[in-house]
């Protein structure tokens, strides 16, 4: 299967704080995406990476790409409690259709 | 807001029952996408239509079907509810073939409940 995974599954931190996320996933793509989703909500798209781009930044986000090791990670810096919320990475291989990861629940406590 | 809608927001129906779930994409987006999130499975892509035509297929069961018509809008039909068909439908819409156009914009979901 072409979905990744998260890790870790769930992570609670200060505000304030930084928080990581990673993704692993198991085929080539063409670019990843990280999306978040507020409980019972759609999902919102946050950031994409191309495959031959290794970091991006956006805000307070920073998103790694390493595609020796099929694997991603997001940092959001500075947290608030505002960003509590669940995360996904989503990848795009040659196909129009992405491939969501299982989500990492972020929780930030004020 | 996305500018993607779904209705209905709730649905509450019994088992064996068949529902309708619509959804409307941002205006000029060409491809909608269905999504199933339920608490065992993620979130789980079932089928993808461009302009009409369906595009890709996921992990729809054959009791799932949908459609897109000519204004864009989409529908996806489930019969035969059971239990396990419980779950967050979402629809997303995008711009396909745009270079760097490629995320894709999610509607508020249809809960639907199978009692």
């Amino acid at each position: 299967s072409q979905q990744g995974e998260e890790d870790p599954q769930a992570l609670s931190i200060q505000e304030g704080e930084n928080a990581t996320m990673n993704c692993s996933y198991k085929t080539s793509i063409n670019n990843l995406q990280w999306y978040r989703q507020n409980s019972g909500r759609g999902l919102v798209h946050l950031i994409l990476i191309r495959s031959n781009e290794r970091e991006k930044h956006s805000g307070r986000l920073r998103v790694t790409l390493d595609t020796s090791k099929k694997s991603s990670s997001l940092l959001i810096t500075a947290s608030r409690a505002a960003d509590t919320a669940s995360y996904f990475c989503a990848t795009r291989t040659g196909a129009n259709n992405l491939f969501f990861g299982t989500g990492t629940r972020l929780t930030v406590i004020p | 807001d996305s500018g993607v809608t779904q209705t209905p927001k709730h649905l509450i129906t019994a088992t064996g029952q068949r529902v309708t779930l619509r959804c409307s994409p941002r205006s000029g987006d060409l491809s909608v996408y269905w999504y199933q999130q339920s608490l065992d499975q993620g979130l789980q892509f079932l089928i993808q239509y461009y302009n009409g035509e369906e595009r890709a297929k996921g992990n729809i069961l054959e009791r799932f079907s949908a459609q897109q018509f000519p204004d864009l809008h989409s529908e996806l039909n489930l019969s035969s509810l059971e239990l396990g068909d419980s779950a967050l439908y979402f629809c997303a819409s995008s711009v396909v073939g745009s270079r760097g156009m490629d995320e894709q914009f999610f509607g508020p979901g249809t809960r639907l409940t199978v009692l």
